[in-house]
C-alpha cells in the first residue's frame, strides 16, 4: 500500500456542486497539506496541519476547507465548485521538523464543469 | 522570508549529456533545501536533501546536488542523462519549522 493515498484518483463535476477529496497516510506523522498543481505556477499551498488540532490556511484557501478527522487522514472539501478550481490537487505529509522532506500521494485530478 | 527561484521551465539535453537544473534559494535561516521529481501523472517524489550535513547531496538515479551557501545555490546535475529521466523537476526550501516552499518546477526533456 502506499503511504499516503488519495481518492479519487479523477473526478468531474459540474459548477456549483461540493465535492470532497480525501487523503489518507501511514507514515504516522503529524504534519499533512493540500496542495494544488496548475502547469507553469508550481505548487500552491492550500491548508496545512501540524496536528490534529492545528489547521491553518495556506496561500490560496478562498473556495475550499478542510477536515483533519485523525492523524492519519486529511480531506479537503470544494463547497461551490467553479471552473477555475479545475486542477492536480496533492496530498502530502512530513514529519515535525520537515528535514525528511515531504511524501506526497498520487493526486486528485479534478475537472469542474 | 524563504523563496526559491528556478532558473528556466524547461530544459532540453541529448541523452548521454550532463544535466543540470539550476535552483537558487533565499533564506534568513540555514535552510534544508530539496529536490523532487514528478513524472507524468504521479505525485512528487524525493530525489535528494540537504539538511546541513556533507554539501555535495547524492540523490536516487544518479542526481546530486551541491550546496553553495555564498551562491546561495542548489543545482541539481547528472553527468548522462537518460531516457526515462524526463520529468519536471522542483526545488524546495524549507526552515524546519514552518512550511516548504517549492519553486515553479523545470521540465527536462531528453532527446534521443
Amino acid at each position: 500500500d502506499a503511504d499516503v493515498t488519495q481518492t479519487p484518483r479523477n473526478r468531474i463535476t459540474k459548477t456549483g456542486k461540493r465535492i470532497m477529496l480525501e487523503c489518507s497516510q501511514t507514515k504516522g506523522h503529524d504534519r499533512m497539506y493540500w496542495y494544488r498543481q496548475d502547469p507553469g505556477l508550481g505548487l500552491q499551498l492550500i491548508y496545512y496541519s501540524f496536528d490534529v488540532k492545528d489547521i491553518n490556511k495556506g496561500e490560496i484557501s478562498d473556495g475550499y476547507s478542510v477536515s483533519r478527522q485523525a492523524q492519519a487522514k486529511f480531506s479537503l472539501s470544494l463547497e461551490s465548485a467553479i471552473p477555475n478550481q479545475t486542477a492536480l490537487y496533492f496530498c502530502a505529509t512530513s514529519d515535525s521538523t520537515d528535514a525528511s522532506g515531504y511524501t506526497f500521494g498520487s493526486g486528485t485530478r479534478l475537472t469542474v464543469v | 522570508a524563504q523563496s526559491v527561484t528556478q532558473l528556466g521551465s524547461h530544459v532540453s539535453v541529448s541523452e548521454g549529456a550532463l544535466v543540470l537544473l539550476r535552483c537558487n534559494y533565499s533564506s534568513s535561516v540555514p535552510p534544508y533545501l530539496f529536490w523532487y521529481v514528478q513524472y507524468p501523472n504521479q505525485g512528487l517524489q524525493l530525489l535528494l536533501k540537504y539538511t546541513s550535513a556533507a554539501t555535495l547531496v547524492k540523490g536516487i538515479n544518479g542526481f546530486e546536488a551541491e550546496f553553495k551557501k555564498s551562491e546561495t545555490s542548489f543545482h541539481l546535475t547528472k553527468p548522462s542523462a537518460h531516457m526515462s529521466d524526463a520529468a519536471e523537476y522542483f526545488c524546495a526550501v524549507s526552515d524546519g519549522g514552518f512550511k516548504t516552499i517549492f519553486g515553479a518546477g523545470t521540465r527536462l526533456f531528453v532527446k534521443a
